[in-house]
């Protein structure tokens, strides 16, 4: 089945504690994104990737950090937590040069940072 | 500046009805991707319609419409025979041209009457 899994699918951390969400797929795709959902503001876009080794800041980076050392993986990795960084966490990928192609999201993921 | 505004924080509807979710959009990309997602309380994005800027018709998903506006740059949804099911927050989003980059709107939430 093709699909996007994040793990974990709750996270709840205190300020400081270094985390990491994982992201897979299994379509091949070349492009992933890590998204933030915050209420009152939609998704907004943390960091993205167009293939392996490449990797580009969104509208929301700072206190974020990923990598993409294999095509199907790409982890989002917070440092250093902080509360405003609470919240529900999406991965997504689609093939990277079709305009019409959606973007496959992950199931979320919901962080609590205390 | 803002590429996507969704109007309306909560929409009513009574089951059976048929209901509009406005969606505008800011670009100056002749070529550019239309989608709407639909995101239940259980948290999944889910697809449902895409429309293209060089598309001559509106697009159709089953009960889902497209009413597409180009000169006015709109694309709101249309749902057709509400279910109670279809009660869900409704995502409007934007691709531009080759850019994988998706932009989304605030959301509206959608509540179904029975």
């Amino acid at each position: 089945e093709a699909q996007v899994t994040q793990n974990p699918r709750y996270l709840i951390t205190v300020t400081g504690k270094k985390l990491t969400v994982t992201c897979s797929q299994n379509m091949n795709h070349e492009y992933m994104s890590w998204y933030r959902q915050d209420p009152g503001l939609g998704l907004r876009q943390i960091y993205y990737s167009m293939n392996v080794e490449v990797t580009d800041k969104g509208d929301v980076p700072e206190g974020y950090k990923v990598s993409r050392k294999e095509k199907r993986n790409f982890p989002l990795i917070l440092e250093s937590p902080s509360p405003n960084q609470t919240s529900l966490y999406f991965c997504a990928s689609s093939q990277s040069s079709l305009l019409g192609k959606t973007q496959y999201f992950g199931p979320g993921t919901r962080l609590l940072v205390l | 500046a803002q590429k996507i505004t969704q109007t309306q924080p909560g929409m009513f509807v009574q089951e059976k009805e048929a209901v509009t979710l406005d969606c505008t959009y800011d670009t100056s990309d002749p070529s550019y991707g239309l989608f709407w997602y639909k995101q239940p309380s259980s948290g999944e994005m889910i697809f449902l319609i895409y429309q293209g800027s060089y598309d001559q018709q509106n697009a159709t998903e089953g009960r889902y419409s497209l009413n597409f506006q180009k000169a006015r740059k709109s694309a709101n949804l249309v749902i057709s025979a509400s279910q109670l099911g279809d009660s869900a927050m409704y995502f409007c989003a934007m691709r531009e041209g080759w850019n994988n980059d998706m932009r989304f709107g605030a959301g509206t939430r959608l509540t179904v009457k029975p």
